[in-house]
């Protein structure tokens, strides 16, 4: 079965960086576009960025770019995100999501980063 | 990248039917049949209940139904149960390559 686990989130200091992991399994992970998507605590669901299955299509959301990148890895089977210059609206809940067609299918549980002084 | 517009709330009696609207522009909902709507519980992961406006994964109930005109995209829940109490959110491919969500609707199973 299809399985996504986040990792690398915690608490970090505004302008700090944080590197967080999605370890995929149960499918062809090469063959997916991968997304990250967050939710601030108590708010609604915000689209971060999205990578093609070979790596070489990204897109942001206007909220991060230039201080967030994605990447992933086909032959490790996972999906990266590198973020630095956090701020404190960047707190949320960070999860993967497998795409197809523009739509993600399967999610993962997510990581929460708590950016604060 | 402005949010699509959903209502903040909605409520229903169980049995009825309800429609949540999901609103945008030509560049967004209007302009892609690439709408999708995600159901989450309470502290629980988003699962996706339509894709490309109107199709439902598998075991995905067809009490559940999606529709769009013009800008604007819709979900309707038909014979609403209890365990339909969620909140609803939508999602559009965009002209800009990105994706957009809805801010998200809150749905009350009297």
């Amino acid at each position: 079965q299809v399985q996504l686990v986040e990792s690398g989130g915690g608490l970090v200091k505004p302008g700090g960086s944080l590197r967080l992991s999605c370890a995929a399994s149960g499918f062809t992970f090469s063959d997916y576009y991968m997304s990250w998507i967050r939710q601030a605590p108590g708010k609604g669901l915000e689209w971060v960025s999205y990578i093609s299955s070979s790596g070489s299509t990204i897109y942001y959301a206007d909220s991060v770019k230039g201080r967030f990148t994605i990447s992933r890895d086909n032959a490790k089977n996972s999906l990266y995100l590198q973020m630095n210059s956090l701020r404190a609206e960047d707190t949320a809940v960070y999860y993967c999501a497998r795409g197809r067609g523009y739509r993600n299918d399967y999610w993962g549980q997510g990581t929460l980063v708590t950016v604060s002084s | 990248q402005s949010a699509l517009t959903q209502p903040a709330s909605v409520s229903g009696s169980p049995g009825q039917s309800i429609t949540f609207s999901c609103t945008g522009t030509s560049s967004d909902v209007g302009g892609y049949n690439y709408v999708s709507w995600y159901q989450q519980h309470p502290g629980k992961v988003p699962k996706l209940m339509i894709y490309e406006v109107s199709n439902r994964p598998s075991g995905v109930p067809d009490r559940f139904s999606g529709s769009k005109s013009g800008n604007t995209a819709s979900l309707t829940i038909s014979g609403l149960q209890a365990e339909d109490e969620a909140d609803y959110y939508c999602s559009s491919y965009t002209s800009s390559s990105t994706l957009v969500f809805g801010g998200g609707t809150k749905l009350t199973v009297l």
